[in-house]
């Protein structure tokens, strides 16, 4: 298996761009989170999803960042427009199964806005 | 809301020397705990977990932690550590399944150097 998978690995853009992060799950599972990890907050969970759908968004920041699972094996997290407190890396994971179920994750996408 | 709380940022071991990274939770109900690990440049991997039964688990890489619910901490050991175990490690705690308390709260995490 290829584990979960992102794109881009690293993306820099300028300030008021939009900026689209992309997942692919492990085949099979069920869960899919997405979380964001700065030196100042750590890893913080942002939202997930359970078959698709989102079951809790309340660690998305603000309007600015929308998530989507269209279908089982790929997950979009958007901002728009970006500001440089963005900038960290954001991981997703998967799991099959919730709770005390493993999350498997993905190598992270760096993001950087100047 | 959880939290958890891991109260060393840095520690030094040196090369064969044991380890033991600090872990409190704080949890409403019944935790589920997790460590993982971050090498540099890496996603996490999961080490080892605990959600109920014997309360010493073992996990991957001779890791092993011990929940102790009196105290609220799930420190990890491991008797003798080798130059490939520094990275980054993760406390984390989530809750029951079917509760929308299925992401995990992570704690900031403990850089482990190996001294040589």
């Amino acid at each position: 298996d290829a584990g979960v998978i992102q794109s881009p690995r690293h993306e820099v853009t300028e300030m008021g761009q939009e900026v689209t992060l992309r997942c692919k799950p492990i085949s099979g599972h069920d869960y899919l989170f997405w979380y964001r990890q700065t030196m100042m907050r750590g890893l913080e969970l942002l939202i997930y999803f359970n078959n698709n759908v989102p079951i809790d968004d309340s660690g998305m920041p603000e309007d600015r960042f929308s998530a989507k699972m269209p279908n089982a094996s790929f997950s979009t997290l958007k901002i728009q427009p970006s500001e440089p407190r963005d900038s960290a890396v954001y991981f997703c994971a998967s799991s099959l199964g919730g709770g005390v179920h493993e999350q498997y994750f993905g190598p992270g996408t760096r993001l950087t806005v100047t | 809301a959880q939290s958890v709380t891991q109260p060393d940022i840095h520690i030094t071991v040196s090369e064969g020397a044991s380890l033991e990274l600090r872990c409190n939770y704080s949890y409403g109900a019944t935790p589920y705990l997790f460590w993982y690990v971050q090498s540099p440049g890496q996603g996490l991997q999961l080490l080892l977990k605990y959600f109920s039964g014997d309360t010493l688990v073992q996990g991957i890489k001779g890791f092993e932690a011990e929940f102790k619910r009196s105290q609220s901490s799930f420190n990890l050991r491991k008797p003798s550590v080798h130059w490939s175990d520094a990275a980054e490690y993760f406390c984390a705690v989530g809750g029951d399944s079917g509760g929308g308390a299925d992401g995990l709260t992570f704690g900031k995490g403990t850089h482990l150097i190996i001294q040589p």
